[in-house]
């Protein structure tokens, strides 16, 4: 659904520290989902993604799991650095093409 | 090499004006996408092209007209803009199916 809150989510995490970003998806008939990094002034950027098979994959450093009993997606990323202040989002495929994003989180990283 | 590249990035307007943002991809894929994204970062669809073909449209005013000279090519053409369409507009490609969809960079649209 559309996003409503003025702020988004911020995710304030200590260099070097482990990140965990949560998504709640809303059609149980996805079958692909995937995560987008957003930099300030820059397009989405793929970061990973899985189908509705899989219930984990592993990047560099990113790992996504996916419970489809609960329609959640989590985004962990390993040994958080300074480049991975951005803001995160996740995305269902809703058919053919058509991806609904969810409403974004944004990350800070602290030194 | 850009594999999405939009133009222009920034674009300031006055309201009824016409303005156009073009859109190309040389990843050689068959679909391509306008996404717009407002001030609360949302993305929504606004358009999907397979092979020139249209194939989402998500109730968008009629005053937005994308155009698909070709499968690399995917444009958005907006008459009679309004305050509200300011926003960032990203174009996007994907193989066909669903898959990884890749965006450019975004065109800041403000309408003034």
């Amino acid at each position: 659904g559309e996003s409503v809150g003025l702020h988004l989510p911020t995710l304030s995490v200590q260099e070097g520290d482990n990140s965990i970003i949560n998504c709640a998806y809303s059609n149980s008939a996805s079958d692909y989902f995937i995560w987008y990094k957003q930099e300030s002034g820059k397009g989405p950027q793929f970061i990973i993604d899985i189908r509705s098979n899989m219930d984990k994959r592993q990047g560099q450093r990113v790992t996504v799991l996916l419970n489809k009993t609960v329609k959640h997606l989590s985004l962990q990323i390993a040994a958080t650095q300074p480049g991975d202040s951005a803001v995160y989002f996740c995305a269902e495929n809703l058919s053919w093409g058509k991806l609904q994003f969810g409403a974004g989180t944004q990350v800070v990283v602290t030194p | 090499d850009t594999a999405v590249s939009q133009t222009p990035k920034y674009l300031v307007t006055q309201m009824g004006n016409d303005k156009s943002i073009k859109c190309e991809q040389n990843l050689g894929h068959d679909t391509m996408y306008w996404y717009k994204q407002d001030s609360k970062k949302f993305l929504k669809i606004m358009f999907s092209y397979n092979n020139k073909e249209l194939i989402i449209n998500e109730t968008v005013p009629n005053r937005f007209s994308p155009k698909s000279p070709d499968k690399a090519h995917l444009n958005l053409h907006i008459n009679s803009l309004e305050l509200g369409d300011s926003a960032v507009y990203f174009c996007a490609s994907s193989q066909e199916g669903p898959n990884t969809i890749y965006f450019g960079e975004g065109s800041w649209l403000t309408v003034v």
